[in-house]
């Protein structure tokens, strides 16, 4: 059993919009802060994303700030990433972590292509 | 936001190398620093955590130390599966921030 598992990437024209979600399973959910973490290609990983256990905080890099918002549903154990005024630059992996003090729980990924 | 300077961003080394590789932090991060590896196509690994802590799984040849502003990563015999790229992350502060990565080549 995986524990977090990605979906709803895919190929999105620029200035579009692209929801991403992850569902977790195996843990108490509710329990963790959860991130969404990127890596361009051919590039490093950069934490875009981090909410909290309860969903009463959230933290965005500089560089999704005011375009991208993260949520989660503890009832259905998922977190979600709304992107809007999507940029080629945000062509990347889109990674779901687990991790209060660091990431000790990584999804797979899901690809996000923003191209004309 | 926080900034972790990594080095190097490459290197070459042989099988039953030594191998050092350092991150700076910006500003002091106590011990919330915590190192990955990564194979291509694959998500990160977690190799130390708390600057110096090895989780149960990662082999005694890895090692971590260093807090405030200076961490480092040893492997103390390079073995052939460990060719890969690492990562520092500090958890210290939102948002969290990654060093640029030192991709591990073989000689």
């Amino acid at each position: 059993q995986v524990p977090l598992v990605e979906s709803g990437g895919g190929v999105v024209q620029p200035g579009k919009s692209l929801s991403l979600s992850c569902v977790a399973s195996g843990f108490s959910f509710s329990g963790h802060g959860m991130h969404w973490v990127r890596q361009a290609p051919g590039k490093g990983l950069e934490c875009l994303a981090f909410i909290s256990y309860d969903g009463t905080k959230k933290s965005y890099a500089d560089s999704v700030k005011g375009r991208f918002t993260i949520s989660r549903d503890n009832y259905r154990k998922r977190i979600y990433l709304q992107m809007n005024s999507l940029r080629p630059e945000d062509t990347a992996v889109y990674y779901c972590a687990r991790g209060d003090n660091g990431v000790d729980v990584w999804g797979r990924g899901t690809t996000v292509t923003v191209s004309s | 936001d926080i900034q972790m300077t990594q080095s190097p961003s490459s290197l070459s080394a042989s099988v039953g190398d030594r191998v050092t590789i350092t991150c700076r932090a910006s500003q002091g991060i106590r011990n919330d620093l915590d190192w990955y590896q990564q194979k291509p196509g694959t998500a990160p690994k977690g190799l130390i955590y708390a600057a110096s802590m090895l989780p149960s799984g990662v082999p005694s040849r890895f090692s971590g130390s260093g807090s405030a502003t200076e961490f480092t990563l040893t492997i103390s015999s390079l073995q052939p599966e460990d060719f890969a790229t690492y990562y520092c992350l500090q958890h210290n502060s939102y948002p969290w921030t990654f060093g640029q990565g030192t991709k591990v080549e073989i000689k």
